[in-house]
């Protein structure tokens, strides 16, 4: 199976401007989730989608939104971006199961995209 | 609010040593353990999990060692190698009542550096 694929890998934006990262998950996966990397702050959780819903949410401000499609590919949306805002943005998948849905229990493995670095200027 | 700690912040082994990497918590409903590998360059990959009904899991030279009481766990890595080099994160997570994906709290990492 291929991987979880994250586009682009890398970007620079400047100060005001607002960008929109994709990741496609693991085939027949339907969780994704997406976390913040920076050396600061480490690795911190923003939002995790299961069939096209927001499930979890982490303690950004509302600037960063996100979204799913039917297919499971997510894309996360950062809007006037800030300096502060440049990081390694990750995403990962797993094949969670929704437990008022058909299927049983709950899958743990998160498998993590490459991740986008995104630089503001 | 660090609710993983983790430590040492940098660890330098010789070839064939011990490396070993500590975590503690304070939220007693984490109920699951993960580590994570990350080489530059890559996202995190899974290392080797646990759960508190344990206190250690073994998966080749990898081990993890729990003590439910104390909230701490920690990372063993037996004859280490140049090949493990990388940034070594800690997790923790709890059961979601929706059931969906587990929301990780990660540790700050430790950069591991093996000495040939």
């Amino acid at each position: 199976k291929a991987g979880v694929t994250q586009t682009p890998r890398y970007l620079i934006k400047t100060r005001g401007q607002q960008v929109t990262l994709s990741c496609s998950p693991i085939s027949g996966h339907r969780s994704v989730s997406w976390y913040q990397q920076t050396p600061g702050q480490g690795l911190q959780f923003l939002f995790e989608y299961f069939s096209e819903t927001q499930r979890n949410k982490g303690n950004f401000p509302g600037r960063f939104s996100g979204r799913q499609f039917s297919n499971s590919r997510s894309e996360m949306n950062v809007s006037t971006l800030e300096l502060g805002d440049s990081a390694l943005y990750l995403c990962a998948s797993s094949a969670a199961f929704d437990r008022g849905g058909r299927g049983r229990g709950m899958k743990e493995t998160q498998y993590f995209g490459p991740g986008t670095r995104l630089l503001v200027l | 609010q660090q609710q993983v700690k983790q430590s040492p912040q940098s660890l330098i082994v010789q070839k064939g040593g011990i490396s070993i990497i500590n975590c503690a918590y304070e939220n007693t409903a984490f109920d699951y353990f993960p580590w994570y590998q990350q080489f530059p360059g890559k996202g995190p990959a899974l290392l080797i999990a646990i759960r508190p009904d344990v206190s250690e899991k073994k998966e080749g030279r990898f081990t993890i060692s729990f003590n439910k009481s104390a909230k701490q766990f920690s990372l063993h890595i037996m004859d280490s190698q140049p090949g493990d080099s990388a940034t070594y994160f800690c997790a923790a997570s709890k059961t979601t009542r929706t059931g969906s994906a587990r929301q990780l709290t990660f540790g700050s990492g430790t950069q591991l550096t093996v000495l040939p």
